[in-house]
């Protein structure tokens, strides 16, 4: 089963919104609303920012938010701040009873 | 404190086998699912299997990248989960990270890795 889609890349300003793409198929990001999104610093354990395409943790700031179309899930931040700068991930549950993630993107605050 | 900590992780030669090890704290394993991951050197996140909890049958899925090389088990009585690695490849080599279950197959804890290096 193929990687799900994402961005290499993308940029913001301070205070700007951004949002990363994450794209997948009717068998894992269109089947289920098990789409989670992750925040990876260099050298550290991935950090979970949104389950079930839209859900918070508690501890995460609002200014993350997740939501889906079809066979495409999105994470916005809003309010981007130089702290926001990291990689993230996103994943799906699978209708073969797997777990796939997206390549990653990387998040630049300019 | 929830924690969790890989361990096991080293130098290994291809065709050989390893076991990593999970231990919690914090928290009772027996009532969570666990995954592994790992993520080779510059890449990215790739999951590679998870164990379910013994209520809802304690049974497995793999990436199919490990499937028949790898099994993923537990033993909750001594709060920790393995990842058994056999026929190793030097595609294999990454940091393994195990991580804790929240609903919706997303992964709330995770541990802080193990770095596995398969090379002759």
């Amino acid at each position: 089963q193929s990687a799900l889609t994402q961005p290499a890349s993308v940029s913001g300003s301070p205070g700007q919104s951004i949002t990363i793409s994450c794209t997948g198929t009717s068998s894992d990001v269109g089947a289920y609303n098990y789409v989670s999104w992750y925040q990876q610093d260099p050298g550290k354990a991935p950090k979970l920012m949104i389950y079930e395409v839209s859900n918070r943790p508690s501890g995460v700031s609002n200014r993350f938010s997740g939501s889906k179309s079809g066979n495409t899930a999105s994470l916005t931040i809003s309010g981007l701040q130089a702290e926001d700068e990291a990689d993230y991930y996103c994943s799906s549950y699978t209708s073969s009873s797997t777990v796939i993630f997206g390549g990653g993107t990387r998040l630049t605050v300019l | 404190e929830v924690q969790l900590v890989e361990s096991g992780g080293g130098l290994v030669q291809p065709g050989r086998s390893l076991r990593l090890s999970c231990t919690v704290s914090g928290f009772t394993l027996g009532d969570y699912a666990m995954s592994w991951f790992r993520q080779a050197p510059g890449k990215g996140l790739e999951w590679v299997g998870f164990i379910r909890s013994k209520p809802y049958g304690g049974t497995t899925e793999y990436a199919a990248s490990v499937k028949g090389r790898f099994t993923i088990s537990r033993d909750d009585s001594k709060s920790i989960a393995y990842v058994q690695m056999n026929s190793l490849k030097t595609e294999d080599t990454a940091v393994y990270y195990c991580a804790r279950h929240r609903r919706g197959y997303a992964f709330e804890i995770w541990g802080q890795g193990t770095m596995v290096t398969v090379s002759s």
